[in-house]
């Protein structure tokens, strides 16, 4: 089992719709969650971090469960510039040892 | 801002052959790191480092060298490449961010095959 799991893709949707992500990870020292976006095999970048409180960042809202070991991503009003490949991201504590979910995949249609 | 810069972008390889993957970042970050992604794989850590002189192995270290003898360079050897090395490589910086969470910032990539 892969410590960090997604939700298996692709996921396509119209434009305008909302879309929620899911992702596990299995262990339970894990510090700092982190939604990260990649284009095209581009280099991932950052989307939001992840907090116990849950954040927002416009359309975006995260969440985190510790509990359940669970966390969620939501998009709002899906743009075509959604489009992409949504990684879950799990930090087991400093170092900047990051673990990834093997992504989901986005696309949003006219 | 330059930010990581990696290099090769490109590179084919024969089986057997060595070479370094290049990174340096002008970002003044203690951690760096390399991963490789495969198709349906997600990235997985191959190497790590926390500062200079300071490495450690990641998920898929086999086949891989790395060392850190500034803050700013962390190059990836292939010591014999082999088919199954290829894939997309990522170099990566990061900082803490609080928590013992670290924001990284990647490289543009290098694409490999080996043949």
């Amino acid at each position: 089992r892969k410590e960090v799991e997604q939700d298996p893709g692709p996921f396509n949707v119209p434009e305008g719709a909302t879309v929620a992500f899911n992702c596990t990870y299995s262990n339970s020292a894990s510090q700092s969650f982190f939604w990260y976006r990649q284009d095209c095999r581009k280099e991932p970048k950052l989307l939001m971090s992840v907090y116990s409180s849950g954040n927002e960042d416009g359309r975006f809202t995260a969440q985190l469960n510790r509990a359940s070991q669970y966390i969620s991503l939501l998009i709002r009003d899906s743009k075509l510039s959604d489009s992409a490949t949504y990684l879950c991201v799990v930090n087991r504590g400093g170092g900047g040892k990051l673990i990834f979910g093997q992504g989901t995949e986005l696309s949003v249609k006219p | 801002n330059a930010g990581v810069t990696q290099t090769p972008k490109f590179q084919v390889l024969k089986t057997g052959q060595s070479m370094t993957l290049q990174c340096a970042q002008d970002m003044n970050h203690e951690y760096m790191s390399w991963y490789r992604q495969d198709p349906g794989m997600g990235l997985r850590l191959i190497h790590y480092s926390v500062g200079a002189g300071i490495t450690d192995q990641g998920e898929v270290p086999n086949g891989y060298n790395v060392s850190r003898s500034t803050t700013e360079d962390f190059p990836l050897r292939l010591l014999s490449a082999a088919p199954s090395q290829t894939s997309v490589y990522f170099c990566a910086s990061s900082y803490p961010l609080g928590q013992g969470g670290a924001e990284a910032f990647f490289g543009q990539g290098t694409r490999l095959t080996v043949v």
